[in-house]
């Protein structure tokens, strides 16, 4: 247990429909990754929050949303779902003052659209 | 923008033998962090080194090394006597100092009996 939970490990939703995955960090990390790994792919970056701000946006489609709530879970809203959007989807956490740790990573959220 | 590029989509090696996996990136900091993550077929996403930029050493961990050269902005790992449990991808990531990471494609790597 990487101490980054995710729910739900699975998802299947169909095309049009709106989904949210909820993402707690690691004890005591303030900002939190939102990532998309489609099949056999690198990790595209979606969105950073720290400590309840939006600190950093990749290449998050507008059909996307993201918060962080003042227990520092966050919430990844998909909407409009696509078939394209059927992916993994991975929170990491990190803690600022322990950058060489890197992130830890939630083991994902497998979401599948029909 | 950094970008992060693994030119090795796939790779095989014979168990017990020595593998190297590239991987270069594109920065106009001088401070970072580079990190290689294994993703084997669980997918979860393991840390397997890291390397501060302004450390000339190499970063080691058992059986993984790497050869971190600044100047030519090259970051490999090498994965000695390589063993079943390696087979996974993997993954060059780079991280700025505000802690944003970016990862490289990836490199499939099979290690063979």
């Amino acid at each position: 247990d990487s101490g980054v939970t995710q729910t739900p490990k699975h998802l299947i939703t169909a095309t049009g429909q709106r989904v949210t995955l909820r993402c707690s960090p690691r004890s005591g990390d303030l900002s939190v990754y939102w990532y998309q790994q489609s099949l056999d792919q690198g990790l595209q970056f979606l969105i950073q929050y720290y400590n309840g701000e939006e600190r950093a946006k990749g290449n998050i489609l507008e059909r996307f949303s993201a918060q962080q709530f003042p227990d520092l879970h966050s919430e990844l809203n998909l909407s409009s779902l696509e078939l394209g959007d059927s992916a993994l989807y991975f929170c990491a956490s990190s803690e600022t003052d322990r950058r060489l740790f890197g992130y830890t990573f939630g083991s994902g959220t497998r979401l599948t659209v029909v | 923008a950094q970008t992060v590029t693994q030119s090795q989509p796939e790779m095989s090696v014979q168990e017990a033998e020595t593998v190297t996996l590239s991987c270069t990136y594109d920065t106009s900091e001088n401070n970072y962090y580079l990190f290689w993550y294994k993703q084997p077929p669980s997918r979860q996403m393991i840390l397997v080194i890291r390397q501060e930029a302004y450390k000339q050493q190499n970063a080691t961990e058992n059986r993984f090394s790497v050869n971190f050269q600044k100047a030519a902005k090259s970051f490999s790992l090498k994965i000695s006597d390589s063993q079943l449990g390696d087979t996974a991808m993997y993954f060059c990531a780079f991280m700025k100092l505000n802690n944003d990471m970016r990862f490289g494609a990836g490199t499939r790597l099979t290690v063979k009996p």
